[in-house]
């Protein structure tokens, strides 16, 4: 039974550059919910999509977007990439009210 | 303003030791409580709470929730080097998880 799986696990970019997130979520759920987690912090809640809407957002500026599936995978775009962008994203899924289960994440570096 | 705040940050020990974690909150539409444990990357699912008082135990973890007093605790016992990562507490408010800074915990042999 795969767990969440994130890809990719490394990422190298630009100021200004665009990039793609991808996360397929745990076997069984429905909903999925990315996370940004700077260095030697908590995760940051960006939003969560339910039925291939997004259903609740954190406080992330409009570049942060993202899209689910019909099979639930999901992905997270960031647009106009600045620096403090850099950090670990992490995608969790969940069905109903159990517990979210996080995939290990996309390390973005912004040079 | 919503808010999860972890204490201490961080925590250094010694196998056998018996270490208690502290996470407070404040937020609207409180619906449960959970812990993670992040080692390198993904945190992992340690508990989930809702109800005041009733302590859950995972072999030598356990934790529970004060809802008249706004925290709950994650208490190790006879802690070993495999114990060593960061515990993340997090409060489920309607669809938003917000989380805590986390404890980072080292134990020693």
């Amino acid at each position: 039974d795969a767990g969440v799986t994130q890809s990719p696990t490394h990422l190298i970019k630009t100021r200004g550059q665009q990039v793609t997130l991808r996360c397929s979520p745990k076997s069984g759920h429905d909903t999925v919910s990315w996370y940004q987690q700077a260095l030697g912090q908590g995760p940051q809640f960006i939003f969560q999509y339910y039925e291939e809407e997004e259903r609740q957002r954190g406080n992330f500026p409009d570049r942060f977007s993202g899209h689910q599936f019909p099979n639930y995978s999901s992905e997270l775009n960031v647009n106009a990439l600045l620096l403090g962008d850099s950090a670990l994203y992490l995608c969790a899924s969940s069905l109903g009210a159990q517990p979210q289960h996080f995939g290990d994440g996309t390390r973005l570096s912004i040079l | 303003e919503d808010k999860v705040v972890q204490s201490p940050l961080s925590l250094v020990v010694h196998e056998g030791d018996t270490v208690t974690l502290n996470c407070s909150y404040e937020v609207t539409n409180f619906r449960s409580l959970l812990w993670y444990k992040q080692e390198k990357k993904a945190p992992t699912f340690l508990f989930m709470l809702t109800s005041s008082g009733i302590e859950k135990k995972s072999g030598r973890l356990s934790s529970i929730l004060d809802k008249k007093e706004l925290f709950s605790i994650l208490n190790i016992t006879a802690t070993q080097t495999g114990d060593s990562a960061i515990y993340l507490c997090a409060v489920l408010n309607n669809n938003d998880m917000r989380f805590g800074a986390g404890t980072r915990l080292t134990v020693k042999p």
